[in-house]
Protein backbone atom coordinates (compact mmCIF):
# COMPACT_ATOMS: atom_id res chain seq x y z
CA UNK A 1 0.00 0.00 0.00
CA UNK A 2 1.02 3.76 0.10
CA UNK A 3 3.24 4.95 2.68
CA UNK A 4 6.01 7.41 3.56
CA UNK A 5 8.97 6.95 5.38
CA UNK A 6 10.86 9.04 7.33
CA UNK A 7 14.26 9.53 8.95
CA UNK A 8 13.95 8.88 12.57
CA UNK A 9 15.24 12.03 14.83
CA UNK A 10 15.96 13.67 16.68
CA UNK A 11 18.30 15.78 14.53
CA UNK A 12 20.07 18.36 17.04
CA UNK A 13 22.11 21.15 14.92
CA UNK A 14 23.70 23.83 15.76
CA UNK A 15 22.53 27.45 14.32
CA UNK A 16 24.07 27.92 10.27
CA UNK A 17 24.32 24.39 10.41
CA UNK A 18 23.12 22.56 6.40
CA UNK A 19 19.73 20.65 7.20
CA UNK A 20 18.79 17.31 5.30
CA UNK A 21 15.71 15.33 6.62
CA UNK A 22 15.22 12.22 4.35
CA UNK A 23 12.02 11.28 2.82
CA UNK A 24 10.89 8.43 0.76
CA UNK A 25 7.68 6.83 -0.41
CA UNK A 26 5.83 4.24 -2.12
CA UNK A 27 2.84 4.80 -4.33
CA UNK A 28 1.24 3.82 -7.70
CA UNK A 29 0.90 6.72 -10.03
CA UNK A 30 1.76 10.28 -9.14
CA UNK A 31 1.16 11.24 -5.31
CA UNK A 32 1.31 14.93 -4.82
CA UNK A 33 4.04 15.33 -1.58
CA UNK A 34 4.03 17.93 0.98
CA UNK A 35 6.46 18.92 4.28
CA UNK A 36 4.09 19.80 7.23
CA UNK A 37 6.19 21.24 10.22
CA UNK A 38 4.54 21.35 13.85
CA UNK A 39 5.43 23.79 16.46
CA UNK A 40 4.90 22.65 19.81
CA UNK A 41 1.47 22.87 21.41
CA UNK A 42 0.15 23.55 17.65
CA UNK A 43 -1.43 22.00 14.52
CA UNK A 44 0.57 21.13 11.61
CA UNK A 45 1.33 23.61 9.00
CA UNK A 46 1.86 23.22 5.03
CA UNK A 47 5.41 23.93 4.64
CA UNK A 48 5.86 23.44 1.03
CA UNK A 49 4.44 21.06 -1.45
CA UNK A 50 5.13 19.54 -4.72
CA UNK A 51 2.29 18.36 -7.62
CA UNK A 52 4.39 16.33 -10.08
CA UNK A 53 7.68 15.17 -10.75
CA UNK A 54 10.96 17.32 -10.67
CA UNK A 55 8.28 20.31 -9.10
CA UNK A 56 10.44 21.68 -6.35
CA UNK A 57 8.71 23.19 -3.38
CA UNK A 58 10.39 25.91 -1.61
CA UNK A 59 8.79 28.29 1.66
CA UNK A 60 11.13 30.01 4.49
CA UNK A 61 14.62 28.88 2.89
CA UNK A 62 13.06 25.50 2.98
CA UNK A 63 13.35 23.23 -0.17
CA UNK A 64 12.29 19.64 -1.77
CA UNK A 65 12.53 18.04 -5.17
CA UNK A 66 9.80 15.32 -5.79
CA UNK A 67 12.48 12.99 -7.39
CA UNK A 68 9.76 9.88 -9.05
CA UNK A 69 13.01 7.91 -9.79
CA UNK A 70 14.15 7.53 -6.72
CA UNK A 71 10.60 7.98 -4.96
CA UNK A 72 12.22 10.94 -2.37
CA UNK A 73 11.37 14.20 -1.38
CA UNK A 74 14.12 15.35 0.23
CA UNK A 75 13.57 18.34 3.36
CA UNK A 76 16.62 20.62 3.10
CA UNK A 77 17.63 24.21 4.28
CA UNK A 78 20.88 25.70 3.90
CA UNK A 79 20.99 27.59 7.49
CA UNK A 80 18.55 26.57 10.41
CA UNK A 81 17.96 29.14 13.11
CA UNK A 82 16.76 28.15 16.04
CA UNK A 83 13.08 29.27 15.71
CA UNK A 84 13.21 25.85 12.86
CA UNK A 85 13.02 23.87 16.05
CA UNK A 86 9.89 21.72 15.62
CA UNK A 87 8.50 18.49 14.32
CA UNK A 88 8.14 17.82 10.30
CA UNK A 89 6.07 15.93 8.09
CA UNK A 90 6.67 14.47 4.81
CA UNK A 91 3.33 13.26 3.68
CA UNK A 92 1.51 12.31 0.03
CA UNK A 93 -1.66 12.22 -1.20
CA UNK A 94 -3.40 10.22 -3.38
CA UNK A 95 -7.24 8.74 -2.01
CA UNK A 96 -6.30 10.47 1.56
CA UNK A 97 -3.38 11.86 3.15
CA UNK A 98 -0.57 9.15 4.22
CA UNK A 99 1.91 11.13 7.08
CA UNK A 100 5.62 9.88 7.80
CA UNK A 101 6.37 9.37 11.69
CA UNK A 102 7.45 12.93 11.66
CA UNK A 103 11.71 13.55 12.65
CA UNK A 104 11.97 16.62 15.32
CA UNK A 105 14.77 18.75 14.55
CA UNK A 106 16.32 20.46 17.64
CA UNK A 107 18.23 23.28 16.44
CA UNK A 108 20.85 25.10 19.47
CA UNK A 109 22.31 28.54 19.33
CA UNK B 1 -9.64 33.79 5.16
CA UNK B 2 -10.40 32.29 9.19
CA UNK B 3 -8.42 29.15 10.06
CA UNK B 4 -9.53 25.76 10.68
CA UNK B 5 -11.01 26.20 14.56
CA UNK B 6 -11.73 23.23 17.13
CA UNK B 7 -13.33 23.55 19.87
CA UNK B 8 -12.57 22.68 22.72
CA UNK B 9 -8.91 22.75 22.84
CA UNK B 10 -8.32 20.77 26.09
CA UNK B 11 -10.75 18.18 27.95
CA UNK B 12 -10.32 16.13 31.02
CA UNK B 13 -12.71 12.88 31.17
CA UNK B 14 -13.12 9.79 33.13
CA UNK B 15 -12.83 6.65 31.90
CA UNK B 16 -16.06 5.06 30.56
CA UNK B 17 -17.41 8.39 29.70
CA UNK B 18 -18.20 9.88 26.23
CA UNK B 19 -16.92 12.84 24.44
CA UNK B 20 -17.78 15.21 21.34
CA UNK B 21 -15.49 16.83 19.70
CA UNK B 22 -16.20 19.86 17.09
CA UNK B 23 -14.08 21.54 14.03
CA UNK B 24 -14.94 24.54 11.81
CA UNK B 25 -13.09 24.09 8.51
CA UNK B 26 -11.81 27.13 6.53
CA UNK B 27 -15.17 29.02 4.72
CA UNK B 28 -15.54 26.60 1.06
CA UNK B 29 -13.60 23.78 2.18
CA UNK B 30 -16.09 20.81 2.36
CA UNK B 31 -13.52 17.72 2.93
CA UNK B 32 -12.92 17.36 6.72
CA UNK B 33 -10.21 14.70 8.03
CA UNK B 34 -9.53 13.47 11.87
CA UNK B 35 -6.32 12.38 12.85
CA UNK B 36 -5.38 11.31 16.52
CA UNK B 37 -1.40 11.99 17.52
CA UNK B 38 0.12 10.69 20.50
CA UNK B 39 4.09 9.96 21.25
CA UNK B 40 3.88 6.59 20.72
CA UNK B 41 1.99 6.27 17.12
CA UNK B 42 1.78 9.91 15.94
CA UNK B 43 -0.34 10.68 13.66
CA UNK B 44 -3.11 8.17 13.18
CA UNK B 45 -5.92 8.90 10.40
CA UNK B 46 -9.55 8.69 11.78
CA UNK B 47 -11.88 9.44 9.01
CA UNK B 48 -12.78 12.00 6.31
CA UNK B 49 -16.14 13.27 5.30
CA UNK B 50 -16.60 15.63 2.52
CA UNK B 51 -20.00 17.22 1.55
CA UNK B 52 -21.72 15.22 5.03
CA UNK B 53 -20.44 11.45 3.60
CA UNK B 54 -17.99 9.18 4.92
CA UNK B 55 -15.01 8.98 2.35
CA UNK B 56 -12.73 7.22 4.00
CA UNK B 57 -12.12 5.48 7.68
CA UNK B 58 -8.75 4.68 9.42
CA UNK B 59 -8.46 1.67 11.46
CA UNK B 60 -10.08 2.73 14.80
CA UNK B 61 -12.61 0.34 16.58
CA UNK B 62 -16.34 1.58 16.16
CA UNK B 63 -16.09 3.88 19.56
CA UNK B 64 -15.25 6.52 17.23
CA UNK B 65 -17.26 7.81 15.25
CA UNK B 66 -17.76 11.38 13.18
CA UNK B 67 -20.12 13.01 11.33
CA UNK B 68 -20.43 16.27 9.04
CA UNK B 69 -23.01 18.74 8.64
CA UNK B 70 -24.31 20.64 5.73
CA UNK B 71 -22.52 23.49 6.29
CA UNK B 72 -19.50 21.70 6.64
CA UNK B 73 -18.70 21.64 10.30
CA UNK B 74 -17.17 17.99 11.41
CA UNK B 75 -17.70 16.20 15.19
CA UNK B 76 -16.00 13.80 16.56
CA UNK B 77 -17.50 11.21 19.06
CA UNK B 78 -15.45 8.71 21.27
CA UNK B 79 -17.30 6.79 23.44
CA UNK B 80 -16.83 4.38 26.61
CA UNK B 81 -13.47 6.36 26.86
CA UNK B 82 -10.27 4.35 27.21
CA UNK B 83 -7.13 5.95 28.91
CA UNK B 84 -5.14 4.93 25.81
CA UNK B 85 -7.69 7.63 24.07
CA UNK B 86 -5.58 10.05 25.64
CA UNK B 87 -4.31 12.36 22.56
CA UNK B 88 -3.87 15.30 20.34
CA UNK B 89 -7.14 15.00 18.14
CA UNK B 90 -6.20 17.37 14.80
CA UNK B 91 -9.11 18.27 12.60
CA UNK B 92 -7.82 19.31 8.87
CA UNK B 93 -9.99 20.78 5.97
CA UNK B 94 -9.02 21.22 2.03
CA UNK B 95 -10.93 22.13 -0.95
CA UNK B 96 -12.06 19.17 -2.70
CA UNK B 97 -13.70 18.68 -6.08
CA UNK B 98 -15.73 15.39 -6.08
CA UNK B 99 -13.16 13.19 -8.63
CA UNK B 100 -10.65 15.84 -8.08
CA UNK B 101 -6.98 15.82 -7.75
CA UNK B 102 -6.44 16.46 -3.61
CA UNK B 103 -5.07 19.47 -2.61
CA UNK B 104 -3.53 20.43 0.70
CA UNK B 105 -4.95 20.11 4.04
CA UNK B 106 -5.01 22.51 6.19
CA UNK B 107 -5.12 22.09 10.26
CA UNK B 108 -6.67 23.20 13.17
CA UNK B 109 -4.90 23.54 16.02
CA UNK B 110 -6.56 20.38 17.80
CA UNK B 111 -8.44 19.72 21.03
CA UNK B 112 -6.05 18.13 23.90
CA UNK B 113 -7.84 15.29 25.26
CA UNK B 114 -6.81 13.64 28.87
CA UNK B 115 -8.26 10.42 30.22
CA UNK B 116 -8.06 9.60 33.65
Amino acid sequence: GDSVTQMEGPVTLSEEAFLTINCTYTATGYPSLFWYVQYPGEGLQLLLKATKADDKGSNKGFEATYRKETTSFHLEKGSVQVSDSAVYFCALSKDKFYFGSGTKLNVKP
Amino acid sequence: KAGVTQTPRYLIKTRGQQVTLSCSPISGHRSVSWYQQTPGQGLQFLFEYFSETQRNKGNFPGRFSGRQFSNSRSEMNVSTLELGDSALYLCASSFLLAGGPRNEQYFGPGTRLTVT
